[in-house]
């Protein structure tokens, strides 16, 4: 199986500040059919998680644009470039690419 | 609006079986391939099971080969997840998501139930 490796697992950020989440895999994400599934998800408290970023890049509909997803291969980045309170939670990667699906252990983002 | 509805948690023993139902609407089910994730309490998320938008193609996490089965009705636009031989371990919110067309795995999310497996 993949192994999704996330880092850090917690980070205290402050309001209006930047924050990056970096996640590597175990093997190449890049799929025979020349994309990469690699997605991000959000989870805030009490709440069913949330898609964010598909295929490495790309952000999902009504996503604010301070959230961004960037990497290639086996490291990729989440990044917020201004934290705002909503932004609370627990955020995950995940593969796509190879079966079984996999995901990252989770960074909790948490207001200093 | 589209919505996914999960049902059928609840508490069992261990050993035991249940049923899990996911209801959804707002969107051409029958179009969609659909999967079931589960979270135990406190813990990151697990990928347990895919099918295919017929059907035709499922796919299991070992975790659980073997014993769950995913299955859907498209008349009913229903996904089911038959669980059997539960364990203390299997405890956790089972959510249904479904698969975007182009965007990739789990672009919607249903709300979660809760499954509590006890010894």
């Amino acid at each position: 199986d993949v192994v999704m490796t996330q880092s850090p697992l917690s980070l205290p950020v402050t309001l209006g500040q930047p924050a990056s989440i970096s996640c590597s895999s175990s093997q190449s994400l890049v799929h025979s059919d020349g994309n990469t599934y690699l997605n991000w998800f959000q989870q805030r408290p009490g709440q069913s998680p949330r898609r964010l970023i598909y295929k490495v890049s790309n952000r999902d509909s009504g996503v604010p644009d301070r959230f961004s997803g960037s990497g290639s291969g086996t490291d990729f980045t989440l990044k917020i470039s201004r934290v705002e309170a909503e932004d609370v939670g627990v955020y995950y990667c995940m593969q796509g690419t190879h079966w079984p699906r996999t995901f990252g252990q989770g960074t909790k983002v948490e207001i200093k | 609006q589209m919505r996914l509805v999960e049902s059928g948690g609840g508490l069992v023993k261990s050993g035991g079986s249940l049923r899990l139902s996911c209801e959804v609407s707002g969107f051409t089910f029958s179009d969609y391939h659909m999967n079931w994730i589960r979270q135990a309490p406190g813990k990151g998320l697990e990928w347990l099971s895919y099918i295919s938008s017929s059907g035709s193609l499922i796919y299991y996490a070992d975790s659980v080969k073997g014993r769950f089965t995913i299955s859907r009705d498209n008349a009913q636009n229903s996904l089911y997840l038959q669980m059997n031989s539960l364990r203390a371990e299997d405890t956790a919110v089972y959510y249904c998501a479904r698969d975007g067309k182009w965007s990739g795995a789990f672009d919607v999310w249903g709300q979660g139930t809760m499954v509590t497996v006890s010894s």
